[in-house]
């Protein structure tokens, strides 16, 4: 199985609505990222979170950790077809060794 | 722009050639990753190097040979191909991690590879 999972694996909402992409562990998250990446393209670094409970934001992208859950959120306000991509989460830490894994994405399509 | 470039962005070769893919960065970093990219699957870690020395090879298949002749530069050197093996190849860098600890990546666009 995945050692990090993601719900839903894809999403269509319609422009102007929020939503919510959850990152799910197997093992204990010593940190965690979040990328976008368009469709054949390279990831883009969205944001790190390293503390439990820690939460960012970037213009209208909000992601939170719960390391009691191992868990991480990213929740878009007001979406926007430039918001549209893939997104990925990635973790690293003890658990996981030197090795960076990713989750598997979430396909996220923003209608106009 | 990630201040990461790959070549090319897109190869297709035959399964009795050799070629290279390129990447640099400009980012001042000093670790650079390879990674796999399949249809329907996540992404795969192939190699790390770090401080110009491999520090993570992940039971890749040996037609696959990377090589970091300095801190800016990784190469990987493909021969004797696959199908199975087209996928988007990713480059990443970032700064050098130590111990549990890691630094954010920054990736380039990647390769589009094809094997026939």
């Amino acid at each position: 199985s995945q050692e990090l999972e993601q719900s839903p694996q894809s999403l269509i909402v319609q422009e102007g609505k929020n939503l919510t992409i959850n990152c799910t562990s197997s093992k204990t998250l010593y940190g965690l990222y979040w990328y976008k990446q368009k469709y054949g393209e390279g990831l883009i670094f969205l944001m790190m979170l390293q503390k439990g409970g820690e939460e960012k934001s970037h213009e209208k992208i909000t992601a939170k950790l719960d390391e009691k859950k191992q868990q991480s959120s990213l929740h878009i306000t007001a979406s926007q077809p430039s918001h549209a991509g893939i997104y990925l989460c990635g973790a690293y830490g003890v658990n996981y060794g030197q090795n960076f894994v990713f989750g598997p994405g979430t396909r996220l399509s923003v209608l106009p | 722009e990630t201040g990461v470039t790959q070549t090319p962005r897109h190869l297709v070769m035959g399964m009795t050639n050799k070629k290279s893919l390129k990447c640099e960065q400009h980012l001042g970093h000093n670790a650079m990753y390879w990674y796999k990219q399949s249809a329907k699957k996540p992404l795969e870690l192939m190699f790390v190097y770090s401080l110009e020395e491999r520090v993570e090879n992940n039971s890749v298949p040996s037609r696959f040979s990377p090589e970091c002749p300095n801190s800016s530069h990784l190469f990987l050197h493909l021969h004797t191909l696959q199908p199975e093996d087209s996928a988007l190849y990713l480059c990443a860098s970032s700064r050098a991690s130590g111990g549990a600890g890691s630094y954010e990546q920054y990736f380039g666009p990647g390769t589009r590879l094809t094997v026939t």
